[in-house]
């Protein structure tokens, strides 16, 4: 059964510096999301994208953020600057058209320190 | 803002009884969807609720929504240990590509 993945499973790395998560979506899958959870929270949506651009982002979602899909495979995730807030698990999520379930890798746990 | 609302959020209860989930959500979608997590893993898709008065059920997991009510319910029919996890309900916004907004999730606990 095609499934989405995720890499790093786990990224530590210091206060400042740039990280990058990787996505591969289903094959078939056009809408891609990124979402996060902080340790015993509910999950948070950051950003969705189809066709290229980006298609809908939340407040959490700042300009230390960024996502592309520099190879029509790859989908993924910067963060410019980390801070130890973003200490997180990183989600990406995808679906075919839009409107059905949206089916989740096995996440990116980054640790800010 | 759409805020979605389950109760309760722990749930301690024995192997063999059965108990239900809510979930309360403040917009007008006929979309929600249930998810499992077990701990330090990723979510998987349980149940999508399409319409007005669906209905799913997958062995001791019964989902139901009402659109009228805005309120979804996640049924544990004679709980055993395995289904111990957190159950996240979220919904979305009727558009394509639109953000799913999950509620806070309920941690089950299941006791022998």
């Amino acid at each position: 059964e095609p499934e989405v993945t995720q890499t790093p499973s786990h990224q530590v790395t210091q206060m400042g510096q740039e990280v990058i998560l990787r996505c591969v979506p289903i094959s078939n899958h056009l809408y891609f999301y990124w979402y996060r959870q902080i340790l015993g929270q509910k999950v948070e949506f950051l950003v969705s994208f189809y066709n290229n651009e980006i298609s809908e982002k939340s407040e959490i979602f700042d300009d230390q953020f960024s996502v592309e899909r520099p190879d029509g495979s790859n989908f993924t995730l910067k963060i410019r600057s980390t801070k130890l807030e973003d200490s997180a698990m990183y989600f990406c999520a995808t679906n075919f058209l839009g409107w059905n379930e949206q089916y989740f890798g096995p996440g990116t746990r980054l640790t800010v320190t | 803002e759409l805020k979605v609302e389950q109760n309760p959020l722990f749930l301690s209860m024995q192997e063999g009884k059965n108990y239900t989930i809510y979930c309360n959500y403040s917009t007008t979608s006929d979309r929600l969807y249930w998810y499992r997590q077990d701990p330090g893993k990723s979510l998987e898709s349980l149940f999508v609720l399409l319409s007005n008065g669906a209905v799913k059920q997958e062995g001791r997991l019964m989902a139901s929504l009402d659109t009228k009510a805005r309120l979804s319910t996640l049924h544990i029919t004679a709980a055993v240990h395995d289904l111990s996890a957190t159950y996240f309900c979220a919904v979305d916004r009727e558009t394509s590509g639109s953000r799913l907004t999950f509620g806070e999730g309920t941690q089950l606990t299941v006791n022998p």
